[in-house]
């Protein structure tokens, strides 16, 4: 069984920039939750989806955005980057809100 | 919204010798609680949890233990070896609820010597 599969794996971009983060779950899987990691917050959560919903989001400005497909992939969208913005970026699927979340490789991004 | 407090945040021991990390958690409703482990520049994998009716859950080396009237939790780990050197997260939320989230505490640097 094939894991969270995210992509891409790194990114380079500057400030002002957009960018779109993709992340396909567990097959089976129906929620998806996206993460931001640096070294100094830790893990912070920044959305949950369940069947094409966001349910749930964190504290982060409107710039952080998101979706939901029907197949379950999601993608996540940051606009008018900001140097504070570089992070690894990881998602998580599980079967059903609540159960068992397995995290992707995550996608590093930097921006200059 | 719930809050997580992880202690220590960095722990060195000899290979051998017993770990154990502590979490604090502040929301009544949560009730789930899983622990990651974080190799350097690996993804977060689960290595156990444990879920508010239980009061302690083995895995081989590994134990977590749930206390819900003080709310706090802890991971045991025994005859630590090199590769159980890595970061480990604990994480709480109220599995079930509409409000589903994981909310990590930031995390214990753990170092076993040789």
């Amino acid at each position: 069984k094939a894991g969270v599969t995210q992509t891409p794996r790194y990114l380079i971009k500057t400030r002002g920039q957009q960018v779109t983060l993709s992340c396909s779950p567990i097959s089976g899987h129906r929620s998806v939750s996206w993460y931001q990691q640096t070294p100094g917050q830790g893990l912070q959560f920044l959305f949950e989806y369940f069947s094409e919903t966001q349910r749930n989001k964190g504290n982060f400005p409107g710039r952080f955005s998101g979706r939901q497909f029907s197949n379950s992939r999601s993608e996540m969208n940051v606009s008018t980057l900001e140097l504070g913005d570089s992070a690894l970026y990881l998602c998580a699927s599980s079967w059903n809100p609540g159960g068992e979340a397995f995290f992707g490789q995550g996608t590093r991004l930097t921006v200059v | 919204g719930e809050n997580v407090e992880q202690h220590p945040s960095t722990l060195s021991v000899q290979e051998g010798d017993s770990a154990v990390i502590k979490c604090t958690y502040s929301d009544s409703a949560s009730n789930y609680f899983p622990w990651y482990k974080q190799e350097l520049g690996k993804r977060p994998q689960l290595i156990i949890d444990i879920r508010s009716n239980v009061g302690e859950k083995k895995d081989q080396r590994i134990a977590v233990t749930l206390n819900k009237t003080a709310k706090h939790f802890s991971l045991h780990i025994t005859e630590t070896q090199p590769e159980d050197s890595a970061v480990y997260f604990c994480a709480a939320s109220n599995s079930g609820g509409s409000n589903y989230k994981l909310t990590f505490g930031k995390g214990t640097l753990l170092t076993v010597n040789p």
